[in-house]
């Protein structure tokens, strides 16, 4: 086990709806890094948090926004759900630079 | 062109068959390569990292060719176990993001 929870582990919403994920890093570990994976694709970067503040984000709509806190958990949350959104969530925890450790993921289904 | 592409498979080989994947990546200043397996409907786990000088652990041998930008990973003698799908995996310039391919499955047979 790598020691990175998320949760919760299934989830189902409606479009137009509001989500929030949430992901407990590896102990000592810094750096949360957020990834989607739609069915039959790979997992796609959202964004990065180090240190509380966002350190890269790749090609995803302002509606998709994070936090990290103080004791280097994060959440993930997603405004207005579309039916695209439907995918497994994974964070990664890190200390930065080196291997990002996968928690188990969220499956998110939007109806 | 896609950043990091590969033969999505699926790769149906009887157990003992040695069988090889590669994969092409887009960014010549790409530093970080790796080849991550991920279970059906489970996390990605990274299976070993990619350098230049190629490197092998076990049964499984990655190897690296900066010029042409090809990944490749082989595996030897297949066992059961190693049915899942493998990510070829490229980290961005920035050191921030890993860059994921679509993934190889893989199903080895009795």
């Amino acid at each position: 086990e790598t020691g990175v929870t998320q949760s919760p582990t299934h989830l189902i919403k409606t479009r137009g709806q509001q989500v929030t994920l949430r992901c407990s890093s590896q102990s000592g570990h810094n750096t949360v890094s957020w990834y989607q994976q739609a069915l039959g694709q790979g997992p796609q970067f959202i964004f990065q948090y180090y240190r509380e503040e966002e350190n890269g984000r790749g090609n995803f709509p302002p509606r998709f926004s994070g936090l990290q806190f103080p004791n280097y958990s994060s959440e993930l949350n997603v405004n207005a759900l579309e039916l695209d959104d439907s995918a497994l969530y994974l964070c990664a925890s890190s200390l930065r630079p080196r291997e990002q450790f996968f928690g188990p993921g969220t499956r998110l289904t939007v109806l | 062109r896609k950043e990091v592409e590969q033969d999505p498979g699926p790769f149906n080989v009887p157990e003992g068959a040695t069988v090889a994947f590669n994969c092409t990546y887009s960014n010549s200043a790409s530093q970080s390569f790796f080849w991550y397996r991920q279970d059906c409907r489970k996390e990605p786990k990274l299976l070993m990292s990619v350098y230049s000088s190629g490197n092998e652990d076990g049964r499984f041998t990655a190897q690296l060719n900066r010029a042409s930008q090809y990944i490749s990973l082989l595996i030897r003698d297949s066992k059961l176990s190693d049915s899942a799908t493998y990510l070829c995996v490229v980290k961005d310039q920035a050191g921030t993001a890993l860059i994921f391919g679509k993934g190889t499955t893989l199903s080895v047979s009795s």
